[in-house]
């Protein structure tokens, strides 16, 4: 079975810093989806960013990328130049990509709360 | 294009009745997931329908079920209801819950038992 771990519950950063949020995973397969989910106070969970196994390029979508580490099983996200609106809880998830209903399911870690200082 | 939406969005009920909650995905999806979230387990997966059927299951009791009917839309039903399924129960909605689908959430039902 797969689990993903995010060890840091909370993390806080200065608007207009970076930050990185840190996120491993366990996994015998070897192609598979990686997911970073936004859950602001409304609770509706909101994509923030994808990458898929089998590239070898980091994802980026804006002020966000990842930095992905197939061998060491660690996919963490990056926010750069962050806003009062990043403030929220983070998820990192994993998503088989086995050709079967059985990748209809994601796999998610206990979240991080990312405050954000003016 | 209208996101996916749960019905109702919170309610309280009482420890032993059911519940019913309602999703509709977005227009054209046909994959429908739920998933709950509490404090101390975290998001876990329920189930998931395509076209009707559910396709996989989560590790959850009898007493959570659900099904989807032909124009997509999706119920799931918490019977016996115990003070531990307080929780927020998200639903979310694919095109067809294949791999490179983009799997969207809606709002979520806030459910608390007393």
């Amino acid at each position: 079975a797969q689990t993903v771990t995010q060890s840091q519950p909370e993390m806080s950063v200065q608007e207009a810093e970076t930050v990185t949020l840190s996120c491993t995973y366990d996994t015998s397969e070897s192609d598979y989806y990686l997911f970073w989910y936004k859950q602001p106070p409304s609770r509706q969970m909101i994509l923030v960013i994808r990458q898929e196994a089998y590239k070898q390029q980091n994802a980026t979508e804006n002020r966000f990328s990842v930095n992905f580490q197939k061998a060491a099983k660690s996919f963490s996200l990056k926010i750069s130049d962050s806003q009062l609106g990043d403030a929220a809880m983070y998820f990192c998830a994993y998503r088989s990509a086995k050709l079967s209903g059985a990748n209809s399911k994601l796999t998610f870690g206990k979240g991080i709360t990312l405050s954000v200082r003016p | 294009k209208a996101g996916v939406t749960q019905t109702p969005r919170y309610l309280i009920k009482t420890r032993g009745q059911q519940v019913t909650l309602s999703c509709s995905p977005i227009s054209g999806h046909r994959s429908v997931s739920w998933y709950q979230q509490t404090p101390g387990q975290g998001l876990q997966f329920l189930f998931e329908y395509f076209s009707e059927t559910q396709r996989n299951k989560g590790n959850f009791p009898g007493r959570f079920s659900g099904r989807q009917f032909s124009n997509s839309r999706s119920e799931m039903n918490v019977s016996t209801l115990e003070l531990g399924d307080s929780a927020l129960y998200l639903c979310a909605s694919s095109l067809q819950g294949t791999r490179a689908d983009t799997i969207y959430f809606g709002e979520g039902s806030w459910l608390t038992v007393v």
